[in-house]
């Protein structure tokens, strides 16, 4: 146990339609980083927030968006959700990284939920 | 910018063979670390091994040893004396100082298949 959890696990829903995952990190992790598991595209890195603050963005959509709470967990939500965002999403969370970087500092990650888009 | 291959797609073994799974990576940074995940049928990541790329010794954990080599820009991974729990996706992953100032997203390889007959 990574000590990372995601829900839903699963969620399955239409076309058009808008969806929330929630994480919640590590207790005393900063930092969560979204990833997204598809056939198509393999793992890819979707984007990254830092005590609050967005820190990094990958390959995310317009569609897709994200943001982190006070209580550092975090959601991402996607919206006008097409056949092809069919996929497995990662949370994943470390105690890094700050504004000036740092030392790397490992990512945990989550059980992962399985999004079905029909 | 980075990027990771892992040329083999599936791998099919015999229980108690010994099976190599290869990585090549790609960076212009100086400072990086490389990564091997395992993902079983169940789909969560578990995190294998972290090397930074000052450190070119290879490990040994049980079963399974990894062969780092900046001078080709590989990171294999063996499994010695394979088992039928072995059997699962793995990924080799990296991350890089011009990942982002601050920050530390994985870029991750497509992942070889490897299944383990009894």
């Amino acid at each position: 146990d990574s000590g990372v959890t995601q829900t839903p696990k699963h969620l399955i829903t239409a076309t058009g339609q808008r969806v929330t995952l929630r994480c919640s990190p590590r207790s005393g992790d900063l930092s969560v980083y979204w990833y997204q598991q598809s056939l198509d595209q393999g793992l890819q890195f979707l984007i990254q927030y830092y005590n609050g603050e967005e820190r990094a963005k990958g390959n995310i959509l317009e569609r897709f968006s994200a943001q982190q709470f006070p209580d550092l967990h975090s959601e991402l939500n996607l919206s006008s959700l097409e056949l092809g965002d069919s996929a497995l999403y990662f949370c994943a969370s470390s105690d890094g990284t700050g504004p000036q970087g740092g030392p790397y500092n490992e990512q945990f990650f989550g059980p992962g939920t399985r999004l079905t888009v029909l | 910018a980075q990027k990771v291959t892992q040329a083999q797609t599936e791998i099919s073994v015999v229980e108690k063979e010994d099976v190599t799974l290869d990585c090549v990576y790609e960076t212009r940074d100086t400072t990086y670390y490389l990564f091997w995940y395992k993902q079983p049928p169940s789909g969560e990541l578990v995190f294998l091994i972290r090397r930074n790329s000052f450190d070119e010794q290879n490990e040994i954990s049980g079963r399974y040893s990894w062969n780092f080599q900046k001078s080709t820009s590989s990171f294999n991974f063996t499994i010695t004396a394979s088992q039928v729990v072995d059997s699962a996706v793995y990924f080799c992953a990296l991350t890089d100082a011009y990942s982002g100032a601050g920050s530390y997203q994985l870029t991750f390889g497509k992942g070889t298949k490897l299944s383990v007959i009894p």
